[in-house]
C-alpha cells in the first residue's frame, strides 16, 4: 500500500464548475502538505503550501486538511480551461530535513 | 521568484553512454533534489544534497551519481545509460529552514536512451 493514494483521473468538468481534488494517507507524521500544479511537458509548480489541519484560501484555491481522517483536498472554483493540467499532492513530517513523499496525480480537464 | 533551470529540456543518448544533467538554483538555498518521473510511479528521489559537497541516496540511487561543488548547481550523472533510464528528470530545490519549507522544480528534463 503506497504512503499517499491519489486517484490518477482524468477528471473532466465544464468551465465555471467547483473542482474537488483529493488525497488519502497513511503516515500520521506528515505535518506539512503542498499542492503541486503540472502543465504539460513542465515541472511541478508549487500552488498550496499549508501546515497541521484547516483551511487555507489563495484566490480560486482552498487547501483543506483532516489530519484527522487523514484527508487533503484542493478545491478550485470557477474553473478555467487554464486550469487543466496534473496537480499532484505531497506531504512530510516536520523536523529537520525529511523526505517529501508525493502522490502520483489527477490530471483535470476543465472544457470551455 | 524561485528559479531552477536544467540546462537540457530534451536529450537524446546511446546506451552505454555517460549522461549529464545539470540543474541550476538562484535563490542560494542549501538543499537540492533530483527526481525522476514515470507515469503511474509518481516522483521517485533518486539523489539529494543539504549542502555543498554533500549527498544522500534517495530511493533508486543506482546506476546514478551527483556532483555538488557550488551551492548553485547540482548535476546528476548517468553512468552507463540503459533504456531503462528513458525518463522525465526533474530538479528542485529548496531552502533549508526551521520548518520544512516546500521545494521549487525546474521544467525538467525528458531523456531518452536508443
Amino acid at each position: 500500500q503506497k504512503e499517499v493514494e491519489q486517484d490518477p483521473g482524468p477528471l473532466s468538468v465544464p468551465e465555471g464548475a467547483i473542482v474537488s481534488l483529493n488525497c488519502t494517507y497513511s503516515n500520521s507524521a506528515f505535518q506539512y502538505f503542498m499542492w503541486y500544479r503540472q502543465y504539460s511537458r513542465k515541472g511541478p509548480e508549487l500552488l498550496m503550501y499549508t501546515y497541521s489541519s484547516g483551511n487555507k484560501e489563495d484566490g480560486r484555491f482552498t487547501a483543506q486538511v483532516d489530519k484527522s481522517s487523514k484527508y487533503i483536498s484542493l478545491f478550485i472554483r470557477d474553473s478555467q480551461p487554464s486550469d487543466s493540467a496534473t496537480y499532484l499532492c505531497a506531504m512530510t513530517p516536520s523536523g529537520g530535513y525529511q523526505k517529501v513523499t508525493f502522490g502520483t496525480g489527477t490530471k483535470l480537464q476543465v472544457i470551455p | 521568484d524561485v528559479k531552477v533551470t536544467q540546462s537540457s529540456r530534451y536529450l537524446v543518448k546511446r546506451t552505454g553512454e555517460k549522461v549529464f544533467l545539470e540543474c541550476v538554483q538562484d535563490m542560494d538555498h542549501e538543499n537540492m533534489f533530483w527526481y525522476r518521473q514515470d507515469p503511474g510511479l509518481g516522483l521517485r528521489l533518486i539523489y539529494f544534497s543539504y549542502d555543498v559537497k554533500m549527498k544522500e541516496k534517495g530511493d533508486i540511487p543506482e546506476g546514478y551519481s551527483v556532483s555538488r561543488e557550488k551551492k548553485e548547481r547540482f548535476s546528476l550523472i548517468l553512468e552507463s545509460a540503459s533504456t531503462s533510464q528513458t525518463s522525465m528528470y526533474l530538479c528542485a530545490s529548496r531552502f533549508r529552514g526551521p520548518s520544512n519549507q516546500p521545494q521549487h522544480f525546474g521544467d525538467g528534463t525528458r531523456l531518452s536512451i536508443l
